[in-house]
């Protein structure tokens, strides 16, 4: 069982420059989700796509930029990377965006920008 | 700006201590409570969940947590840790009144030590 897939892991960049990190679920989930995670600030949202088609703003999308290709991809573009933007990115699914059910995260992207 | 709020940062106890980190969300109206914990260099995986009935939850590894709607809280609690238990744990809030959007605590570093 995959889950949430996230690549790539690490990665390192350089101020300006740009990369997109990818996220795929296998789980048929509806909703996908988008997080940065700062010390002493949790998760904060990105983005989300509470189905295929739509995407949002959440709490933090400046400098970013998504896509959801289809209903298992969901992926998040920075355009011209800034230092600020250094962190620890989680890719969530859920069921629904209304549902109960919690979501399911991957293993995180350690992004560095110098 | 209605958030969640963990009050301890950081958490340092001795194995066979009880551990209590406390959570508090300022949503009104219809909330679902999570608490997601992270092993060091792993993905949030789901401890617990509140939707409605009992107030007290249980969920894996002997955590439990208790709903407190006057009080707003949703307080993690185990009462004896082990060296396993070294890890961030987060609260979670999904709210009608946040567009069911799930909403996380600063996170709380906890350390046992052996």
């Amino acid at each position: 069982n995959a889950g949430v897939t996230q690549t790539p892991k690490f990665q390192v960049l350089k101020t300006g420059q740009s990369m997109t990190l990818q996220c795929a679920q296998d789980m048929n989930h509806n909703s996908m989700y988008w997080y940065r995670q700062d010390p002493g600030m949790g998760l904060r949202l990105i983005y989300y796509s509470a189905s295929e088609g739509t995407t949002d703003k959440g709490e933090v999308p400046n400098g970013y930029n998504v896509s959801r290709l289809n209903k298992r991809e969901f992926s998040l573009r920075l355009e011209s990377a800034a230092p600020s933007q250094t962190s620890v990115y989680f890719c969530a699914s859920g069921i629904e965006l209304t549902a109960r059910e919690p979501q399911h995260f991957g293993d995180g992207t350690r992004l560095s920008i110098l | 700006a209605q958030s969640v709020s963990q009050h301890n940062h950081h958490v340092i106890l001795s194995e066979a201590a009880s551990l209590e980190l406390g959570c508090n969300y300022s949503y009104g109206g219809t909330v679902n409570l999570f608490w997601y914990v992270q092993y060091p260099g792993q993905h949030l995986q789901l401890l617990l969940k509140y939707f409605s009935g009992d107030p007290l939850v249980k969920g894996i590894k002997g955590f439990e947590a208790e709903f407190i709607k006057s009080k707003f809280s949703f307080n993690l609690r185990k009462p004896s840790v082990q060296w396993s238990d070294t890890a961030e744990y987060f609260c979670a809030v999904n709210a009608r009144a946040a567009g069911n959007k799930l909403t996380f605590g600063g996170g709380t570093r906890v350390l046992v030590k052996p």
